[in-house]
């Protein structure tokens, strides 16, 4: 089945514990991207990859590093978590390397709270 | 930051009623637009990719349509039914730039 797989699910830590978010595709995409949603504030783009060793900023990549070494696999790393990173993660994947020409594929979420 | 704007913000109907919704986008730059299905406790699901000027996409009872001279799109859903309630998230894709930028949405609810 084709899929985005995001793990884990859910997850409570504490201030400053490093922590890494895994996200998984199995549809060969190239681009891959992480948001975050907020009440009132949408989803919000922190980084993107268009390709295996290429990542880029979004718009809110403050706190938030990520890697692409392969082309399955996009973690999204908190090295020192603080409260106002809680939110709701979404991973994403799509066709091609242009994020708009073909359409997300979103993981189930990742519910973040840091104490 | 893009700003992309959904009105809208929430909207209740009853079952039958036809509904639509705006999402307003830059007009310059377009490269695509996106709208999504959001279900609580699921993920956001596509239901088109637009990307000409007058484009018009239609997927059951829901379609939407594209003016990106004046950056705006309308969804429109037919007769709703409460398996349509639901938030729905437009994003806009401009050729500056690799990203999609979301807007707020629009949560809608159906009323049996």
């Amino acid at each position: 089945e084709a899929q985005v797989t995001q793990n884990p699910r859910y997850l409570i830590t504490v201030t400053g514990k490093k922590l890494t978010v895994t996200c998984s595709q199995n549809m060969n995409h190239e681009y891959m991207s992480w948001y975050r949603q907020d009440p009132g504030l949408g989803l919000r783009q922190i980084y993107y990859s268009m390709n295996v060793e290429v990542t880029d900023k979004g718009d809110v990549p403050e706190g938030y590093k990520v890697s692409r070494k392969e082309k399955r696999n996009f973690p999204l790393i908190l090295e020192s978590p603080s409260p106002n990173q809680t939110s709701l993660y979404f991973c994403a994947s799509s066709f091609t390397t242009r994020a708009g020409y073909s359409p997300l594929h979103f993981g189930n979420g990742t519910r973040l709270t840091v104490t | 930051i893009l700003n992309v704007e959904q009105s809208p913000q929430s909207l209740h109907v009853q079952e039958g009623d036809s509904t639509n919704f705006t999402c307003s986008f830059p007009s310059s730059n377009f490269y695509a637009l996106h709208w999504y299905r959001w279900e609580t406790a699921k993920s956001p699901e596509a239901l088109f990719v637009m990307t000409l000027n007058g484009d018009e996409k239609k997927k059951g009872r829901i379609s939407a349509t594209l003016n990106t001279k004046e950056g705006y799109s309308y969804l429109y859903i037919k007769g709703s039914q409460p398996e349509d309630s639901a938030t729905y998230l437009c994003a806009f894709g401009n050729n500056a730039g690799n990203m999609l930028t979301f807007g707020g949405g629009t949560r809608l609810m159906v009323k049996p």
